[in-house]
This record gives structure tokens, C-alpha cells and sequence, in this order.
């Protein structure tokens, strides 16, 4: 069965930084592409960033650039998102997701809870 | 930026069949994908590649596109069905975008 267990969210103020982590299992972590998309309460599903197989290539929405870094490591199957000067905007639930062979999501972790607040 | 364009809410008495309409610039060349969530948990995914029901999904779920615009249509809705839907797509820069959601009431 496959498992997506993110961690690592919490309350942060204004331009402090946050890592979170998704650990999976059930399949083989290296085969596919990853990505994290997020939630603001009460608002739709963002995209925000995806990273290739080996890590060799990672893609960003435009408003994280700069300020979050996606990761993996397969030896550990875990996928990590670096999340620096974080801001009011960025408070949402953040999702662990699994590629199909093809461009959309078929497996989705539960969450976790990021709130960026003084 | 690419815009994936949902009405925000649908009702429907049940039993009764539920469209929930998705329009973006781009749907004529890329496929639609749809997932849905109940409150408080993860997205599952319902329809992909416009037509198609992954398995473990009522038969009653079933997806259609044309032009400009996406379909997912809930056949004799149940209670159960009430929740949001979420259409998601690539637009032609490989842009990968939802839509804003339609909170699907079913009473």
C-alpha cells in the first residue's frame, strides 16, 4: 500500500524558514517523480514545486523562486521542501504528492498545517 | 498565467445528476484530470485523462471534454458524493494548474 506521511509544519513568524518532509513507502520512492502542493484555507489546490527521479531537475511556482528548495533522498525515501522568509501568503496545508506515469497526482499524503503569523 | 475556470458551488437533490463544468484555454490539446476532496482530507482522484475512472470509483463519476471546456458529471449523486472537486491540467508550457474548486452540495 502506498503511504505519503508528511512532517514538519507549524506556526513560524514572518521570514523565519520551515522544513518539511514526506516520508514514503509502498513503492519504489526512486522510480517516480515527486511533488508538494499546497492548500490556503479555504482556497483551491497550488501547485508548488516537483522534482525528478535522481533530483537532477526540480521545478518551482513562480511565487516560491528563490525562497524554496524541493529535495529527495531515495537511499532514505524521503522527499523534503526548504521553506525560507516565509510569509502570510505561504499559510496553507501542505500535501506530499506521487506522479503517475503521466503528468497528474494518483497518490496524496494528509497534510501538514503550515501557519506563518506574528 | 494559465486559469482553470470552475463554478464555485453546485447543488443537487439526490439521485438526481450533478455537472461540474471546467474551462481553460488549453483543454482542446491537454487532458483534464479530477479530484475530489471531503472536508478535512487528501484530494482522490476521480477522472483522469478527461474520460477515464481510476479504479474503486463508482461508475456513477464520469468525465467529458469538449473545446475549451471540461465536464465531470456525478450520475445519481449520493450523500456521500458532497465534497469539493478540483479540476487540474498543463498548459502548453507545462505549467501544471487547478482550478478554484466547486463545493458540491448534495441535499
Amino acid at each position: 500500500e502506498v503511504q505519503l506521511v508528511e512532517s514538519g509544519g507549524g506556526l513560524v513568524q514572518p521570514g523565519e524558514s520551515l522544513r518539511l518532509s514526506c516520508a514514503a513507502s509502498g513503492f519504489t520512492f526512486s522510480s517516480y517523480w515527486m511533488s508538494w502542493v499546497r492548500q490556503a484555507p479555504g482556497k483551491g489546490l497550488e501547485w508548488v514545486a516537483n522534482i525528478k527521479q535522481d533530483g537532477s531537475k526540480k521545478n518551482y511556482v513562480d511565487s516560491v523562486k528563490g525562497r524554496f528548495t524541493i529535495s529527495r533522498d531515495n537511499a532514505k525515501n524521503s522527499l523534503y521542501l526548504q521553506m525560507n522568509s516565509l510569509r502570510a501568503e505561504d499559510t496553507a496545508v501542505y500535501y506530499c504528492a506521487r506522479y503517475s506515469s503521466g503528468w497528474y497526482f494518483t497518490y496524496w499524503g494528509q497534510g501538514t498545517l503550515v501557519t506563518v503569523s506574528s | 498565467s494559465y486559469e482553470l475556470t470552475q463554478p464555485p458551488s453546485v447543488s443537487v437533490s439526490p439521485g438526481q445528476t450533478a455537472r461540474i463544468t471546467c474551462s481553460g484555454d488549453a483543454l482542446p490539446k491537454k487532458y483534464a484530470y479530477w479530484y475530489q476532496q471531503k472536508s478535512g482530507q487528501a484530494p482522490v482522484l476521480v477522472i483522469y485523462e478527461d474520460t477515464k475512472r481510476p479504479s474503486g470509483i463508482p461508475e456513477r463519476f464520469s468525465g467529458s471534454s469538449s473545446g475549451t471546456m471540461a465536464t465531470l458529471t456525478i450520475s445519481g449523486a449520493q450523500v456521500e458524493d458532497e465534497a469539493d472537486y478540483h479540476c487540474y491540467s498543463i498548459d502548453s508550457d507545462g505549467n501544471q494548474v487547478f482550478g478554484g474548486g466547486t463545493k458540491v452540495t448534495v441535499l
